[in-house]
């Protein structure tokens, strides 16, 4: 049964650059049937999708964060990472990795999700 | 970007009662309305896919319905472990979105 990981610094700077990882257990990230997803959550508030990578580096991002984020993969690794620049008081969430599976006849929309990983910006 | 907006945002109910959550997005979305719960401190679960697909293991009570621009989550005969918050989310066109939720609290 595939499980998700989150880790990364649960401190960050203002300005600096949040840096998380999704590690991909129970089976291999590296297919096409799969689609590899960030979402976010501060605290006490709703869900943000904030991206995703798939078919061998392919990615989708949400504008209102685009010029801020990078999804990439590390498909050795079973991994796939987020990095979001010039990071703000906004940006202080929970983070979650989920993944969205697809077969040929439907998708799977973020079936399965990390248990989250919590972030706060600050000085 | 398709704003998806929920009613109502709170809900308290009685166990055995009937409960209904309704999604609106924005513009037409087709089936691409997904159902999600979220527990306190627990990430979200997939309960219904393209508006009316129950998720494998999801308890029978739980069912969806709609197209277009309005779906609904019903829950039949709530029980104690369905307090919780429900999102709806689209994945018909990019940006996704999600709806704001709706806490259901048990009475």
């Amino acid at each position: 049964q595939v499980q998700l990981q989150e880790s990364g610094p649960g401190l960050v700077k203002p300005s600096q650059t949040l840096s998380l990882n999704c590690t991909v257990s129970g089976g291999s990230m590296n297919s096409d049937t799969y689609y590899w997803n960030w979402v976010r959550q501060p605290a006490g508030k709703g869900l943000e999708w904030i991206g995703r990578i798939y078919a061998s580096g392919s990615t989708n991002y949400n504008p209102s964060l685009k010029s801020r984020v990078t999804i990439s993969e590390d498909t050795s690794k079973n991994q796939f990472s987020l990095s979001l620049s010039s990071v703000t008081a906004a940006d202080t969430a929970v983070y979650y990795c989920a993944r969205t599976y697809c077969d040929d006849t439907t998708c799977y929309n973020m079936d399965v999700w990390g248990k989250g990983t919590a972030v706060i910006v600050s000085s | 970007e398709i704003v998806l907006t929920q009613s109502p945002d709170f809900q308290s109910v009685t166990p055995k009662e009937k409960v209904s959550i309704t999604c609106r997005a924005s513009q037409s979305i087709g089936s691409s309305l997904h159902w999600y719960q979220q527990k306190p401190d627990q990430s979200p679960k997939l309960l219904i896919k393209y508006a009316s697909q129950s998720f494998s293991g999801v308890p029978s009570r739980f069912s969806g319905s709609g197209s277009g621009t309005d779906f609904t989550l019903t829950i039949n005969s709530l029980e104690a472990e369905d307090a919780a918050t429900y999102y709806c989310h689209q994945s018909s066109s990019l940006p996704f979105t999600f709806g704001p939720g709706t806490k259901v609290d048990i009475k």
